[in-house]
């Protein structure tokens, strides 16, 4: 099956500066990768996703990047703010399979 | 639109005591169901997964057990918890269909304590 590995499993930055957080895949047939943001007590929440026939994605402040040769793709968040502060998860899936393969999460303190 | 809705909220019960937890999906017709664990600071745990009514896979062997017997109400249970239930336990759905009906969406959970 599929295997995600998140990185690093913490992140700590001063207020406006750019946070980045990596995942890699090892099924070559994921093609679909979502980002969640999961604040403290609550859902985690869709904040931006790709399919594998785009190398980047963009919405606002967030984008993401996906690199298929090397099965790693990345969440960049720029100017961050403490509202970004939170636990960030990556998954990957495979088209017509049910499953989703969650990353360990990757919780981000945005210091003002 | 759509909506997921889960109960209860919160939930404190003895061990060995049994869990009925409710999830149910509106404004769509034959979701993908799932319901997943989190232990306190942890990650999230798939445990089970429905594709239609009746239909349940299971991703970890403990005890546990899903039932779908509508097609937009997916139910968690156990016969007797144990400490390790503990956690934050999620409905997620997503819409069944081609590769643009790829989004899961996730509840807003039931917190569950086992003393």
């Amino acid at each position: 099956g599929e295997n995600v590995e998140q990185h690093p499993s913490t992140l700590s930055v001063q207020e406006g500066d750019s946070a980045v957080i990596k995942c890699t895949y090892s099924d070559s047939a994921s093609n679909y990768f979502p980002w969640y943001k999961q604040e403290l007590g609550k859902r985690p929440q869709l904040i931006i996703d790709i399919r594998s026939n785009v190398g980047e994605k963009k919405d606002q402040r967030i984008a993401v990047t996906l690199n298929k040769t090397a099965k790693h793709f990345s969440l960049h968040i720029t100017e961050t703010q403490p509202e970004d502060s939170a636990v960030y998860f990556c998954a990957a899936r495979k088209y017509n399979f049910n499953k989703f393969y969650f990353g360990s999460g990757t919780k981000l303190n945005v210091k003002p | 639109s759509q909506t997921i809705h889960q109960w209860p909220a919160t939930l404190v019960q003895p061990v060995g005591s049994p869990l009925s937890l409710e999830c149910t999906v509106e404004g769509t017709s034959n979701p993908n169901l799932y319901w997943y664990r989190q232990a306190a600071g942890r990650g999230l745990q798939l445990l089970f997964y429905s594709v239609g009514i009746g239909q349940i896979s299971s991703e970890v062997p403990q005890n546990l057990s899903a039932s779908r017997p509508q097609d937009r109400q997916f139910i968690l249970s156990s016969k007797k918890l144990l400490l390790s239930d503990s956690g934050f336990y999620l409905c997620a759905w997503k819409r069944s269909g081609g590769p643009s009906q790829e989004t899961q969406y996730f509840g807003p959970g039931t917190r569950l304590l086992v003393l």
